[in-house]
């Protein structure tokens, strides 16, 4: 079993639309939860980081953490054709930095 | 404008050639890391770095080798003794407890 598991995809959704994507973990001693989104061809850019459990909003993107189910989420609201691109969840147990990535999200908003 | 640079974009490399990949930040980051990307399975590290001269293998080391001689640099070597190293090449930065940042990224292909 993989330490951190994501559905490839692809998600495919109308222009508009709240998307959901998630990832499951097994390592209770992740404290640390981010989300990067990744354009073809091109390097990972930080959307999202969070601390611990909770919820942590920024413009249209909402990340939510749940450690006591060890699950964490990404919800896009109004999603846009720009926002097709492959999501990647990552996360580490604090401390010096070693994270450990999920496989990745693709996902693609149709006009 | 801060960042990382990879050079260069695309490389190829003939059978039994060493290669080297080019990292350079000017983020002031102490850590420093190279990832490799294949389709389905995400992001591996190969090796890692704290602080100047010092060095780690990550998860999928063999056939690779890194340097630090400078805060600003981590070059890593795809020497002959890696047997498959058609991939997408990633290096990131970072403080400590802070999300990374990645470089554009290198593809390697051999030929």
């Amino acid at each position: 079993q993989k330490e951190v598991e994501q559905d490839p995809g692809p998600l495919s959704v109308p222009e508009g639309a709240i998307v959901s994507l998630n990832c499951t973990y097994s390592n209770s001693a992740f404290q640390y939860f981010m989300w990067y989104r990744q354009y073809s061809r091109k390097g990972p850019e930080l959307l999202m980081y969070t601390y611990s459990s909770g919820n942590k909003e920024d413009g249209r993107f909402t990340a939510q953490v749940d450690k006591s189910s060890k699950y964490i989420s990404l919800f896009i609201r109004d999603s846009q054709p720009s926002d097709s691109a492959t999501y990647l969840c990552a996360m580490s147990d604090g401390g010096f930095q070693k994270l450990v990535f999920g496989t990745g999200t693709r996902l693609l908003v149709s006009p | 404008d801060g960042g990382i640079t990879q050079s260069p974009k695309y490389l190829f490399r003939k059978e039994g050639q060493n290669v080297t990949l080019s990292c350079e930040q000017n983020l002031n980051h102490d850590a420093m890391y190279w990832y490799r990307q294949d389709p389905g399975q995400g992001l591996r590290l190969i090796y890692y770095s704290q602080i100047v001269n010092d060095f780690q293998k990550g998860d999928i080391a063999e056939g690779y080798s890194v340097s630090r001689e400078k805060k600003e640099s981590f070059p890593l070597t795809v020497t002959s003794a890696q047997k498959n190293p058609t991939a997408f090449y990633l290096c990131a930065s970072s403080i400590l407890q802070g999300g990374y940042t990645f470089g554009s990224g290198t593809r390697l292909t051999v030929v």
